[in-house]
């Protein structure tokens, strides 16, 4: 049973601060790692993804992936109210890539 | 460019009804496509996947069926539905040889 931990908040952070999002999974086998936005109401939206051990940035996102400790994060910096958001982590696996998620961490950037 | 295309986009049925909810992928071929289930307040659940035409791969037992009769068409169905079917069902895809998936709008349903 592949499984995938996240913190399900809430957590709150002022604009401008940084945000750091956590996620944990048990499958070692796992190859792909994804970050989703989830506005209240709409579907996910995917931001970042992340294949090899270290730090991958996008704008104001970085992903960070720790294989051996089953670990991967999100930071968002110079955080901005309009990224008030349930952040859902999921990986990827199997021959078709399904994508297992964890419930979600649900942020708010407080003005 | 590719775009994805799920209906209704609410829904409100009585339990013992059917159901039929329909997605479609424009400007891509060969897509994986998956449904999953969101119930409220919590994560997403894979119910199905297809890698192609007729092939169809169950990831959860329930009385949800799901078919695949053209490439980019994905439809979901049940014969009888449940108060626990209610929830926001997720059409989503892959392109071929690629991992990144792509999720369509959803359908919110309700069964009273």
């Amino acid at each position: 049973q592949k499984e995938v931990e996240q913190n399900s908040g809430p957590l709150s952070v002022p604009e401008g601060a940084i945000a750091s999002l956590n996620c944990t999974y048990s499958d070692r086998g796992s190859q792909s790692f994804f970050w989703y936005r989830q506005y209240s109401g709409k579907s996910p939206e995917l931001i970042m993804f992340i294949y090899s051990n270290g730090d991958k940035e996008d704008g104001r996102f970085t992903a960070q992936l720790n294989k051996a400790s089953q670990y991967v994060s999100l930071l968002i910096r110079d955080s901005q109210p309009s990224d008030s958001a349930t952040y859902l982590c999921a990986i990827s696996s199997g021959s078709a890539r399904q994508l297992t998620f964890g419930s979600g961490t649900q942020l708010t950037v407080l003005p | 460019s590719q775009t994805i295309h799920q209906w209704p986009a609410t829904l409100v049925q009585p339990v013992g009804s059917p159901l039929s909810l329909e997605c479609t992928v424009e400007g891509t071929s060969n897509p994986n496509l998956y449904w999953y289930r969101q119930a409220a307040g919590r994560g997403l659940q894979l119910l199905f996947y297809s890698v192609g035409i007729g092939q169809i791969s169950s990831e959860v037992p329930q009385n949800l069926s799901a078919s695949r009769p053209q490439d980019r068409q994905f439809i979901l169905s049940s014969k009888k539905l449940l108060l626990s079917d209610s929830g926001f069902y997720l059409c989503a895809w892959t392109p071929d040889s690629y991992n990144e998936q792509f999720f369509g709008p959803g359908t919110r349903l309700t069964v009273l």
